[in-house]
């Protein structure tokens, strides 16, 4: 069965400074992966998707099959970006294990 | 478009009982997932539907059920209430499960 490890539970990092959220998943054939995002009091949502590849309020997300990561990254963190970020694996076709997500990591931006 | 919408948004039951909780999807989608949080274990999968047909499910006991009907919205059934069940019961919508899903507000449910 596939695994979506977030090591992070909790980071925290100055406004302008760059940030970095680990994601790493087992799966032996090719995933598609997923950030979502949880602000507070709303809901869950998509940020970006690999297969998109794009940036989305300055995050970028890429694959590395050989170290089986799809780390979160922005340059320069801004305080609106203080929210919950969960990582999230699907098999080709939707899998039969719908959405796996990792634990999540609490992103506190301050100022 | 109208979100994801979830009925009750709270819940507190007791043991041994059961319970329904409602999702109404973006009007459109016709695959909807169930999920189950707690601080614990984390989002993990329930079931999915699409097109009235449960299509996939999580490892969950039998004790969790769902249907859905002619108009994509869905139910989930938990029967015989444990306490470990209190958790957030979150629903999402999608064209099908392997694109964006788009979340409900989720249910609370209390067991005591």
């Amino acid at each position: 069965a596939q695994r979506v490890t977030q090591p992070e539970k909790l980071l925290s990092v100055f406004k302008g400074a760059p940030v970095e959220l680990k994601c790493n998943y087992s799966y032996s054939g090719s995933p598609e992966l997923f950030w979502y995002v949880q602000y507070s009091r709303q809901r869950l949502q998509l940020l970006l998707r690999h297969i998109s590849r794009e940036s989305i309020k300055g995050f970028t997300a890429d694959l590395n099959k050989g170290e089986t990561s799809f780390h979160l990254k922005k340059p320069f963190a801004q305080e609106e970006d203080s929210a919950m970020y969960y990582c999230a694996l699907t098999t080709p076709g939707g899998g039969a294990d719908g959405l796996t997500f990792g634990k999540g990591t609490h992103l506190i931006i301050q100022p | 478009k109208a979100g994801v919408t979830q009925t009750p948004r709270y819940l507190i039951k007791t043991r041994g009982q059961q319970v329904t909780l409602s999702c109404s999807p973006i009007s459109g989608h016709r695959s909807v997932s169930w999920y189950q949080q707690t601080p614990g274990q984390g989002l993990q999968f329930l079931f999915e539907y699409f097109s009235e047909t449960q299509r996939n499910k999580g490892n969950f006991p039998g004790r969790f059920s769902g249907r859905q009907f002619s108009n994509s919205r869905s139910e989930m059934n938990v029967s015989t209430l444990e306490l470990g069940d209190s958790a957030l019961y979150l629903c999402a919508s999608s064209t099908d499960s392997y694109n964006e899903q788009f979340f409900g507000p989720g249910t609370r449910l209390t067991v005591l």
